[in-house]
């Protein structure tokens, strides 16, 4: 069974520009989330996707959007593109909405550095 | 709001001996599971063990086993036999409903 893939592995933009990042879940899973995660710092949640919707958001600016696509893929897309932005960003997928009782199973990550 | 603490940003430990990774969290839902993963330098996050709050019984995984206080709001890691391979981030996570809360992790370096 094929694993949650992210791609591309690593991106450099300038300043400014919109960045896109993708994300392709488990065979199954519906849920899709974002994080960020600094260098040195923990996982700060942006986004997550269900069916196709916006199920909740981090406290990050609007300039961090995405959606979902109808095969549960997922795209993440940072615009106006700012240094502070330079992170790893982990995709994780996971069953619909339901009990807590399942983990995430997480991609590898798109290493974004913005000069 | 849910938040969650790993008051050891690093540690080290010699291969083969016995650490304990401590996680406390505060939630005000009923219904949650625990986790802890691991994110090794290749960056993949990994699931390392589960533990379902409603269970008074600690979970083991092999080498790894937590000791979960309900009351208290801890959920610590105990990694016994330490080998070289267990060096990473360790990231506590508390998960409600629909709702994953990550700790800022403890870098773990076994030393040979």
């Amino acid at each position: 069974e094929a694993g949650v893939t992210q791609s591309p592995t690593h991106l450099i933009k300038t300043r400014g520009q919109q960045a896109t990042l993708r994300c392709s879940p488990i065979s199954g899973h519906t849920s899709v989330y974002w994080y960020q995660q600094a260098l040195g710092l923990g996982l700060q949640f942006l986004l997550w996707y269900d069916e196709g919707e916006e199920r909740n958001r981090g406290n990050f600016p609007p300039r961090f959007s995405g959606r979902q696509f109808p095969n549960y893929s997922s795209e993440l897309n940072v615009n106006a593109l700012e240094l502070e932005d330079s992170a790893l960003y982990l995709c994780a997928s996971s069953w619909g909405t339901g009990p807590p009782t399942y983990g995430y199973t997480f991609g590898s990550g798109t290493r974004l550095t913005v000069v | 709001a849910q938040t969650v603490t790993q008051s050891q940003p690093e540690m080290s430990v010699q291969e083969a001996e016995t650490v304990t990774l401590s996680c406390t969290y505060d939630t005000s839902e009923n219904n949650y599971y625990l986790f802890w993963y691991k994110q090794p330098p290749s960056r993949q996050m990994i699931l390392v063990i589960r533990q379902e709050a409603y269970k008074q019984q600690n979970a083991t995984e092999n080498r790894f086993s937590v000791n979960f206080q309900k009351a208290a709001k801890s959920f610590s890691l105990k990694i016994s036999d330490s080998q070289l391979g267990d060096t990473a981030m360790y990231f506590c996570a508390p998960r409600g409903f629909n709702k994953f809360y990550f700790g800022s992790g403890t870098k773990l370096n076994v030393k040979p």
